[in-house]
């Protein structure tokens, strides 16, 4: 199975900053690596698929690159309603897999 | 809109079954996956089992393997997953999503509560 490690596992940031989260897989899969938000007692919702790619919707302050097996999701000005969780998924074979989570907090 | 819903979680005793619904609006379900995934409360999610859109591949989670099986019913827009053999480390909000593009999810339903307890 393929596995994602996410980092960190939280952080603290404010209102304006510029917020990076890591996903490290554990062997090559392309460019399917999938990052989703999720708030408490909410289902999660797909931000960004394919590595990049926005999905309608969503903000363009999200921005999602790829350096080989390191994948990277930015917020680029954190806004009131980003603080929540966020997760990557592999989608390149099955199982699918999801990271750990970060959780961003004030 | 498009919309899912989930019912049919409860408690069960350990060694019971259970089964899931999902109910899908607001597109033609035949032309999508379909996937279930499941959270512990507090903790982070774990992928279940997928089905494609006639029914005929399915794929689970090492898991759930032999335990679950995942079907749909397109012409009642009904994704479901029959759970056997349960156990305590299946307690879990199982939520059932859309297949978007290269096997990401989205939208995804509210979810159900399963709780496997004696």
């Amino acid at each position: 199975d393929i596995q994602l490690t996410q980092s960190p596992s939280s952080l603290s940031a404010s209102i304006g900053d510029r917020v990076t989260i890591a996903c490290r897989a554990s062997q090559s899969i392309s460019t399917y690596l999938n990052w989703y938000q999720q708030k408490p007692g909410i289902a999660p919702n797909l931000l960004i698929y394919e590595t990049s790619r926005l999905r309608s919707g969503v903000p363009s302050r999200f921005r999602g690159t790829r350096s080989g097996t390191e994948f990277t999701l930015t917020i680029s000005s954190l806004q009131p309603e980003d603080f929540a969780t966020y997760y990557c998924q592999q989608s390149y074979s099955s199982p699918l897999t999801f990271g750990g989570g970060t959780k961003v907090e004030i | 809109e498009v919309q899912l819903v989930e019912s049919g979680g409860g408690l069960v005793q350990p060694g019971g079954s259970l089964r899931l619904s999902c109910a899908a609006s607001g597109f033609t379900m035949s032309d999508y996956w379909m996937h279930w995934v499941r959270q512990v409360p507090g903790k982070g999610l774990v992928w279940v089992s997928r089905v494609n859109g006639d029914g005929m591949m399915t794929d689970y989670a090492d898991s759930v393997t032999g335990r679950f099986t995942i079907s749909r019913d397109n012409a009642k827009n009904t994704l479901y997953l029959q759970m056997n053999s349960l156990r305590a480390e299946d307690t879990a909000v199982y939520y059932c999503g859309r297949g978007y593009s290269s096997s990401s999810i989205a939208p995804w339903g509210q979810g159900t509560l399963v709780t496997v307890s004696s």
